[in-house]
């Protein structure tokens, strides 16, 4: 069976920092993947995706940026973090033509 | 553009009382349709979903029926429980395999 692994779970950056935000996806091959944010009691806002190794599709312009090094490895990055980067970062996996599997979600504050 | 409406939450039940929540969409072609559920703290989880007009997707005993002619997706359940609580969302996956999500319902069942 497929799982979807994300972490950390939880994360708390001063403003300026970096940020590395992690996502693997076990027992499937070639996924589309996709990053989403959660801002507190809203709804999702995607973020990236990809269909493939080094294809990313940027849908917000923002400070964000992602990388697909791997097959099945998606990681979520930033070279310094604003105060409104805080949020509920959800990453997906998706067979082709069919629904999204989300992964436990990273929590991140920017204090 | 393909987009997702449901109805504005929060909704709070007593126990054992009928469920709705609204869900209609814009899309061309065939979409799929599914609802997810979020508990606190946790990523989305497919609840159901139907691929194509008039299928019935069911599940937890919660059941939602594709239609067309009135573009809905509406989410039922005959009796809830406190164990219920949570964000529901509405989404679709349209031809080309993009994604649509609801802003999401909040649902707070008390005993």
């Amino acid at each position: 069976s497929q799982t979807i692994h994300q972490w950390p779970a939880t994360l708390v950056q001063p403003v300026g920092s970096p940020l590395s935000l992690e996502c693997t996806v076990e027992g499937t091959s070639n996924p589309n993947l996709y990053w989403y944010r959660q801002a507190a009691g809203r709804g999702l806002q995607l973020l990236f995706y990809s269909v493939g190794i080094g294809q990313i599709s940027s849908e917000v312009p923002q400070n964000l940026s992602a990388s697909r090094p791997q097959d099945r490895q998606f990681i979520l990055s930033s070279k310094k973090l604003l105060l409104s980067d805080s949020g509920f970062y959800l990453c997906a996996w998706s067979p082709h033509s069919r629904e999204q599997y989300f992964g436990p979600g990273t929590r991140l504050t920017v204090t | 553009g393909d987009s997702v409406t449901q109805m504005e939450g929060p909704v709070t039940l007593s126990e054992e009382a009928f469920l709705t929540i609204n869900c209609t969409y814009t899309a061309t072609g065939y979409p799929s349709l599914f609802w997810y559920v979020q508990y606190p703290g946790e990523g989305l989880q497919l609840l159901l979903k139907a691929t194509k007009a008039d299928d019935k997707g069911s599940n937890k005993g919660f059941e939602a029926t594709y239609r067309k002619e009135t573009t809905s997706f509406h989410l039922e359940k005959g009796s809830v429980q406190v164990s219920d609580s949570a964000v529901y969302f509405c989404a679709l996956r349209n031809t080309g395999n993009q994604f649509y999500f609801g802003t999401g319902t909040s649902l707070t069942v008390i005993p």
